[in-house]
């Protein structure tokens, strides 16, 4: 049962133009909600997060929007660079009894061609 | 600030075998969780340790364990090792909780790519 799912394996965008990557969840307890990027032979590096009270979050030129109803978020990358190809995994935080349990979707390929 | 590292990078072991991967934690961290990425999937969660101890474990059987040392680093051992035990394991550290503030965020090392055939 995939709790968090990216529906989109990959995605081609032209350089200076928005990348807008998607994430579906289906559990409502998650309370974070967290964005990760990966080059080729190197561990996930975070890049941004939106805490479930929120609907923005801004950090430069990456913004992630949180729709709680629909249970959906998106990563809106603009304007696209070729550095960030690379492939992105969504996250989802469920706290229990305190711990964190951090759920990753499959991830997209973003390639920005030049 | 030392961030995560992971030992080995690569290894290739057979079926039955056991395996002991280990983990350094980001400087400050105090909480350890490990990860399995399978080719083409998402990092999947195994365990998560703190204060030494597990407090938090995703859908492995018993034969993934794994420990937490007092200056926060741990490792993940996988006895009897099956075919589908090949992927990239990898190891994340994390702050419990800080005052001002949590991201929530996991810091990854490069992970440790284990091969079994």
């Amino acid at each position: 049962d995939q709790q968090v799912k990216q529906n989109s394996p990959s995605l081609s965008v032209q350089e200076g133009r928005i990348s807008i990557l998607n994430c579906d969840y289906t559990n409502s307890m998650f309370d974070y909600f967290l964005w990760y990027k990966k080059y080729p032979a190197e561990g996930p590096t975070f890049l941004i997060s939106i805490s479930s009270i929120k609907d923005k979050n801004e950090d430069g030129r990456f913004t992630v929007f949180l729709n709680k109803s629909a249970k959906h978020l998106s990563l809106h990358i603009v304007p696209s660079q070729p550095g960030d190809s690379a492939v992105y995994f969504c996250a989802a935080r469920e706290t229990t009894s305190g711990t964190y349990k951090y759920i990753f979707g499959t991830g997209t390929r973003l390639k920005v061609l030049a | 600030e030392t961030g995560v590292t992971q030992s080995p990078t690569h290894l290739i072991k057979t079926r039955g075998q056991q395996v002991t991967l280990r983990c350094s934690s980001q400087s400050g961290h105090n909480t350890v969780s490990w990860y399995q990425q399978a080719l083409g999937q998402g990092p999947q969660f195994i365990f998560q340790y703190y204060r030494e101890e597990e407090n938090g474990r995703g859908n492995f059987p018993p034969r993934f364990s794994g420990l937490q040392f007092p200056n926060y680093s741990s490792e993940l051992n996988v006895n009897a090792l099956e075919l589908d035990d090949s992927a990239l394991y990898l190891c994340a550290s994390s702050l419990a909780w800080t005052s001002g503030g949590y991201t929530g965020e996991l810091f990854f090392g490069e992970g440790s790519r284990l091969t079994v055939l």
